[in-house]
């Protein structure tokens, strides 16, 4: 159980263009998810946090209107980057949580965003 | 967000040595987690410990929850090349979750 998508897995576009990633949680209802972004070597980076049905909250220095996320069900949210820029290449790492103590966070397999 | 300290930053061991890294806070946590990152993929949730001082197995990996709450141990024995990854510890507070830096593993055959 727990398992988490997400798709795209790579995406390569042009400058300029939006790019939408999905995160599904497969066999639970996630009240909360997590978007991270992750350069070559290095750790997690929290981008911002959303719970269904209402405004995710972003980390310091993440824009909001350039990472556009939506939570809209209990198993789905997206995370849209608008206006792709060569600096937004990277690998994006959605992961859920179910409600609760005991419920722990499950990540997907990742996006890879290559911006040309 | 904040990050917790967690070392060390990297390992290079002789296949069938046993393995240790830990994770330190300056703040208690609830959970202690550890995953297990391969190149190109998401963390894999390893290991789960809720209450402080419990100590659990999966297969040859080995976590204790600290006494204090501020910190957690992962142990690998008999290490295999397929152990090869990044190693992440995170301390959850209800639903914040605070990661550790990670610990890059190689294993010599």
């Amino acid at each position: 159980g727990a398992v988490v998508s997400q798709h795209p897995s790579r995406v390569i576009c042009k400058s300029g263009t939006s790019v939408k990633i999905e995160c599904r949680s497969l066999d639970f209802q996630a009240t909360t998810m997590f978007w991270y972004r992750q350069f070559p070597k290095q750790s997690l980076m929290l981008m911002a946090t959303s719970n269904e049905g209402s405004k995710a909250t972003y980390e310091q220095g993440v824009e909001k209107d350039k990472f556009l996320i939506n939570h809209a069900s209990l198993t789905l949210s997206t995370l849209t980057v608008t206006s792709a820029h060569p600096e937004d290449s990277s690998f994006y790492i959605c992961s859920a949580a179910g409600s609760g103590l005991q419920e722990t966070q499950y990540f997907g397999p990742g996006t890879r965003l290559l911006v040309l | 967000g904040q990050q917790l300290n967690q070392s060390p930053q990297s390992m290079f061991i002789q296949e069938g040595e046993d393995v240790s890294m830990n994770c330190t806070s300056s703040s208690i946590f609830n959970t202690w987690l550890w995953y297990k990152q391969e190149p190109g993929e998401g963390p894999v949730l390893l290991i789960a410990l809720y209450k402080a001082g419990e100590l659990t197995s999966n297969g040859r990996l080995t976590a204790q929850f600290g006494i204090t709450r501020k910190d957690s141990f992962l142990n690998i024995s008999a290490s295999i090349p397929s152990d090869v990854g990044i190693y992440f510890c995170a301390g959850q507070l209800w639903n914040q979750f605070y990661f550790g830096t990670g610990t890059s593993l190689t294993v010599i055959p």
